[in-house]
């Protein structure tokens, strides 16, 4: 499969441990947030969402926090399994524009 | 399985040619949308059509094309490839627009020798 971008950042943790991956967002206008993960081969699969209107939302292992003020989103997951390796990106929604907006991306290492 | 369906999943062919891609959105799904991926730019929404009609446009080239067909499957148009081309381009699908959820299929990786 292809790597996604060779110079990444990468953040390893070990299996079991929670994971915490940021992105700092652009748009002051954004009000709508994505986190996707991308396995290598793959297209990016949607995780959770977030709209500007709220600061946390929790799904399965996975909780979404976004402060607005510093324009900063977190992904948290919980009891970081082996399968959760990818990379992951956070993308806005610029005012119900339709189109979103890709971060960079966090590659996230699981070791045992 | 996102729904989304992509073909082909490789092509490769020359500087010059003209290729499309082709994608068949999630059941009920009425908009799509394409990115094209490359290593060095990331993910990069290039065109979206909703219920046929294009509904927003990003950095898409003037030698790209897209359009949405009556049964709501998508195709892309790349003419006159560049070796800058290559790259995975992928597609998208949600119920409407706006602040929903965009599903991706697996991508087409075009390979420009």
């Amino acid at each position: 499969g292809e790597s996604v971008g060779l110079h990444l950042p990468t953040l390893s943790v070990q299996e079991g441990d929670n994971s915490i991956i940021n992105c700092a967002y652009s748009n002051s206008a954004s009000d709508y947030f994505i986190w996707y993960k991308q396995e290598s081969g793959k297209g990016p699969q949607f995780i959770i969402d977030i709209r500007s209107n709220m600061d946390k939302r929790q799904g399965q292992r996975v909780t979404v926090l976004l402060n607005k003020t510093v324009k900063h989103l977190s992904l948290q997951i919980a009891a970081t399994q082996p399968g959760d390796s990818a990379v992951y990106f956070c993308a806005e929604n610029i005012g119900n524009t339709d189109k979103l907006i890709f971060g960079t991306g966090t590659r996230l290492q699981v070791f045992p | 399985d996102s729904g989304v369906t992509q073909t082909p999943k490789h092509l490769i062919t020359a500087t010059g040619q003209r290729v499309t891609l082709r994608c068949s959105p999630r059941s009920g799904d009425l908009s799509v949308y394409w990115y094209q991926q490359s290593l060095d730019q990331g993910l990069q929404f290039l065109i979206q059509y909703y219920n046929g009609e294009e509904r927003a446009k990003g950095n898409i080239l003037e030698r790209f094309s897209a359009q949405q067909f009556p049964d709501l499957h998508s195709e892309l148009n790349l003419s006159s490839l560049e070796l800058g081309d290559s790259a995975l381009y992928f597609c998208a699908s949600s119920v409407e627009g706006g602040n929903q959820p965009q599903h991706f299929g697996d991508g087409t990786r075009l390979s420009i020798l």
